[in-house]
């Protein structure tokens, strides 16, 4: 069973709209959330993390965390067409600072 | 500026033959990680490392061998391979806690006809 799931699989955003992203694990070791942005034929890369309950914005990308539910999510407003990516969240767990993918969620802005 | 080398960037292999992926770090980072990722799929760990000398089992080992002769340097080895191991493999690094920014290389592109 997969310790990090990622939602949806994929989505389709018109051009300027806000995408949402989730990631939740089932693991309660699970202690800093990891977001990654993979463009076509490129490597990943690492967007935004989050360790602590809330939320933090950097730019157009904001992410929230709840710990209680270990539910991270990443937001993009007025979304672009360079923001068209495979999005990985990714989860470390404390008992062994192990870092857990999840299968990502492909966004396609529309223009 | 964080690096991570892969070579080569894209291999043809035979089926059955051995290959040889190699990755180069400069972020002297003590952990080291090889992936696969399939089209359009999120990454599955094949091998990790802690350190020189160190090389551990990830989800997905069967088939593949690693090897870390020093902090820069991770190979991965396909001693007989398949063409169920076609795929793109990525090397990255990451500090020791894990709770730094993972660092990847450009990939290699593996096909195995």
């Amino acid at each position: 069973q997969q310790k990090v799931q990622q939602s949806p699989e994929s989505l389709i955003v018109p051009e300027g709209g806000m995408a949402s992203l989730n990631c939740t694990s089932s693991d309660r070791n699970v202690d800093y959330f990891w977001w990654y942005r993979q463009h076509s034929g490129k490597s990943p890369k690492m967007l935004m993390s989050i360790f602590s309950n809330g939320e933090k914005e950097e730019g157009r990308f904001t992410v929230h965390l709840n710990k209680a539910s270990l539910h991270t999510s990443l937001h993009i407003r007025d979304s672009q067409p360079s923001d068209s990516a495979l999005y990985l969240c990714a989860a470390i767990m404390d008992s062994n600072y192990q870092l857990i993918w999840g299968s990502g969620t492909k966004l396609i802005i529309k223009p | 500026e964080a690096a991570v080398t892969q070579s080569p960037r894209n291999k043809v292999a035979v089926t059955g033959g051995k290959v040889t992926l190699s990755c180069n770090q400069t972020n002297n980072h003590n952990n080291m990680y090889w992936y696969r990722q399939d089209t359009g799929h999120g990454l599955r760990l094949i091998h990790y490392s802690y350190g020189a000398g160190s090389t551990e089992k990830g989800d997905i080992p069967d088939g593949y061998k690693a090897s870390r002769p020093s902090q820069e340097n991770f190979s991965l080895i396909l001693e007989l391979a398949t063409p169920s191991q076609t795929s793109v493999y990525f090397c990255a690094s990451g500090d020791a806690t894990g709770r730094g920014e993972v660092f990847f290389g450009k990939g290699t592109r593996l096909t195995v006809v």
